[in-house]
């Protein structure tokens, strides 16, 4: 059974600081999502990581992917109020088969 | 490009009642899938339609069900609420042409009493 696993669950950081959110999976797969998701809201798709090395950045998010060590990070730079969400990371191991989230990382970041 | 609707946006039940929730994916999107979020459990897959056949099931009891139309829209079912059945159900659409993307819609807030 694929699980997924994140961390930190929770992170308080302050504005201007830099850190990476951790997602671990337990089955090979070349396909690794990144979602946020507002208080309340629905999630909206950050990056999609299709294959071992991938590298996205996006503003301040970038996002990598180690298929071999079943491994992605989520680093955030220079963090600022707006990046205060939930951030779930996502795996789905063959086409065809259902996601699986991991349970979320909640941001805070503090003036 | 219109986005992901779900309808309705909010709804309160009573124990014991069924409720059909409704999803209408992005124009020309075929695959649509069902999530219930809950902050116990977090984000679990319920199940996933392509072309009005149900591709992919997860781990929910039968009072789950679901069906897609031939114009892709989906709805769910709930039979016999439980007071645990108290999510955020979302759906999501993925086009042919890049199966691996999906776009939520803002979801469907269900509250069982």
């Amino acid at each position: 059974e694929l699980k997924v696993e994140q961390n930190p669950l929770f992170l308080s950081m302050q504005e201007g600081k830099n850190y990476t959110i951790y997602c671990n999976y337990s089955t090979t797969s070349d396909r690794l999502y990144w979602y946020r998701q507002d208080p309340g809201k629905s999630l909206e798709s950050l990056f999609v990581l299709l294959s071992n090395g991938a590298v996205k950045q996006e503003g301040r998010l970038m996002a990598s992917l180690d298929t071999k060590a079943r491994l992605s990070t989520l680093h955030i730079t220079a963090a600022v109020h707006d990046l205060s969400a939930t951030y779930f990371c996502a795996v789905r191991v063959h086409y065809g088969q259902n996601f699986v989230f991991g349970p979320g990382t909640r941001l805070s970041v503090l003036p | 490009k219109a986005g992901v609707t779900q309808t309705p946006r909010y709804l309160i039940k009573t124990r014991g009642q069924q409720v059909t929730l409704s999803c209408s994916p992005i124009s020309g999107h075929r695959s649509v899938s069902w999530y219930q979020q809950t902050p116990g459990q977090g984000l679990q897959f319920l199940f996933e339609y392509f072309s009005e056949t149900q591709r992919n099931k997860g781990n929910f009891p039968g009072r789950f069900s679901g069906r897609q139309f031939s114009n892709s829209r989906s709805e769910m079912n709930v039979s016999t609420l439980e007071l645990g059945d108290s999510a955020l159900y979302l759906c999501a659409s993925s086009p042919a042409s890049q199966p691996y993307e999906q776009y939520f819609g803002p979801g469907t807030r269900l509250t069982v009493t």
